[in-house]
């Protein structure tokens, strides 16, 4: 069955970096287009990134282009995110997410909590 | 980046039917469609409807979903308790070259 598992998340300085992680299995990974999805405390889905197949297209919210990179390695089936300049506006769940036709396979999360 | 538009709460009672709108614009829900997530408190979202408003397989056919120009409706019938959950809609926004989401419904079954 499909599966991913985020880590990396922890508690970071602002201005501070993390590097998440997102371990896929039960599909062909590199056939399908992944995203990162995060949610602040109590609120709503914020979509950050995707990156396409071969990793040849990458698109970014606008809240955080020029600071979080996403890429991925489909020889270890692992999608990546550089998380950077942290702020504190940046504390959120963040989550994995696979695409087909919407996100249909969502990881479990991983916490990223920015504090000085 | 400009979201999509949802009813903030929306309270129905037991087995009764309750759909949740999503506004969107023709650059996103009226073009692309609208996919549909149901998330409880301290879990990951489901999906629960593609954007071409067809169920994933194990979602019971008492959600369907559809779309009248810009505005996407996620249709609930029979509401069990369990339905008590928040709601998102999602779209590929072609101008903007993201996906948008909604703020989300929060569905209580009195």
């Amino acid at each position: 069955q499909v599966q991913l598992v985020e880590s990396g998340g922890g508690v970071v300085q602002p201005g501070g970096s993390l590097r998440l992680s997102c371990a896929a299995s039960g599909f062909t990974f590199s056939s399908y287009v992944m995203h990162w999805v995060r949610q602040a405390p109590g609120e709503g889905l914020e979509w950050v990134a995707l990156i396409w197949y071969d990793g040849s297209i990458k698109n970014y919210a606008d809240s955080v282009k020029g600071r979080f990179t996403i890429s991925r390695d489909n020889s270890r089936d692992t999608l990546y995110l550089q998380v950077s300049s942290l702020r504190a506006e940046d504390t959120a769940v963040y989550y994995c997410a696979k695409e087909r036709d919407g996100f249909d396979y969502w990881g479990q999360g991983t916490l990223v909590t920015v504090s000085s | 980046q400009a979201g999509l538009t949802q009813p903030p709460s929306v309270s129905k009672g037991l087995r009764q039917t309750a759909t949740l709108t999503c506004t969107g614009n023709s650059n996103n829900v009226g073009n692309q469609g609208a996919a549909w997530l149901q998330q409880h408190q301290g879990h990951p979202p489901k999906l629960l409807s593609y954007r071409n408003n067809n169920r994933p397989s194990g979602i019971s056919e008492r959600f369907s979903a559809s779309r009248s120009g810009n505005t996407a409706s996620l249709t609930i019938t029979g509401l069990q308790p369990e339905d008590e959950a928040d709601y998102f809609c999602s779209a590929w926004d072609s101008s903007l070259r993201a996906w948008v989401f909604g703020g989300g419904t929060k569905l209580t079954v009195l």
